[in-house]
């Protein structure tokens, strides 16, 4: 069965670094985009951003360039989302996810991660 | 960016009846050369991550049970459960995939009345 495999749950304190992981279960991911999507306590989808497994090439939205990189490793098929200082905002769950059709540009998601949980 | 507005914020209604959940983009999604409309819609229960529902505006995920009906065009969308069942209880989203940003609407959480 194909998975995205996340990381476990951070406890962190203000202004520590952090670096969550979203492996891809199969080689063929490095074709794929994977995207991340931060779910605040009790609130909605935010989109973070997304990267290509295959070039590293990288898509931030405006809320969340700068204030984390995501980054990849193509020869494991795995996706990073890091922060250099957390802040007690960055608290949420944190999904990765991955776009339906690899490589075209048509940015539905058909496969999510089961979500890390971030505290800080 | 895409504002992406659900409508209602929540909603209850009995088992069998039909829900109707809105999605407004504040542009057009639709892209003329394919004439394709780029709107998803997700379900998320408790707990969960979301699951993909409807892509393309009005096509099924495969596997989804054929009570779940997408329509719309341009900027005004609805996600209709033809005969409520217990097991779509959740938070259903919206999704704008036309540009980046890619913008989620703000959720409508579906309740049994």
């Amino acid at each position: 069965e194909v998975q995205l495999v996340q990381s476990g749950a951070e406890v962190k304190k203000p202004g520590e670094s952090l670096e969550i992981s979203c492996k891809c279960s199969e080689y063929s991911f490095t074709n794929y985009w994977i995207g991340w999507v931060r779910q605040m306590p009790g609130k909605g989808l935010e989109w973070m951003g997304l990267i290509s497994l295959g070039d590293s090439n990288t898509r931030y939205s405006p809320s969340f360039q700068g204030q984390v990189t995501i980054s990849a490793d193509k020869s494991i098929s795995t996706a990073y989302l890091q922060w250099s200082s957390l802040k007690a905002s960055d608290t949420a769950m944190y999904y990765c996810t991955r776009p339906q059709v690899p490589a075209s540009g048509d940015w539905y998601f058909d496969l999510w991660g089961r979500g890390t949980l971030v505290t800080v | 960016d895409i504002v992406t507005t659900q409508s209602p914020d929540s909603l209850a209604a009995s088992l069998g009846e039909r829900a109707t959940i809105n999605c407004k983009t504040s542009q057009s999604v639709l892209y003329s050369s394919n004439n394709k409309n780029y709107l998803a819609w997700y379900q998320q229960k408790p707990g969960q991550p979301p699951k993909l529902l409807i892509y393309w505006a009005s096509t099924r995920e495969s596997g989804v049970p054929d009570r779940f009906s997408g329509s719309g065009s341009g900027t005004d969308f609805t996600l209709t459960i033809s005969s409520l069942q217990a097991e779509d209880v959740a938070v259903y989203y919206c999704q704008q995939y036309y540009s980046t940003p890619i913008t989620f609407g703000q959720g409508t959480r579906l309740e049994i009345k």
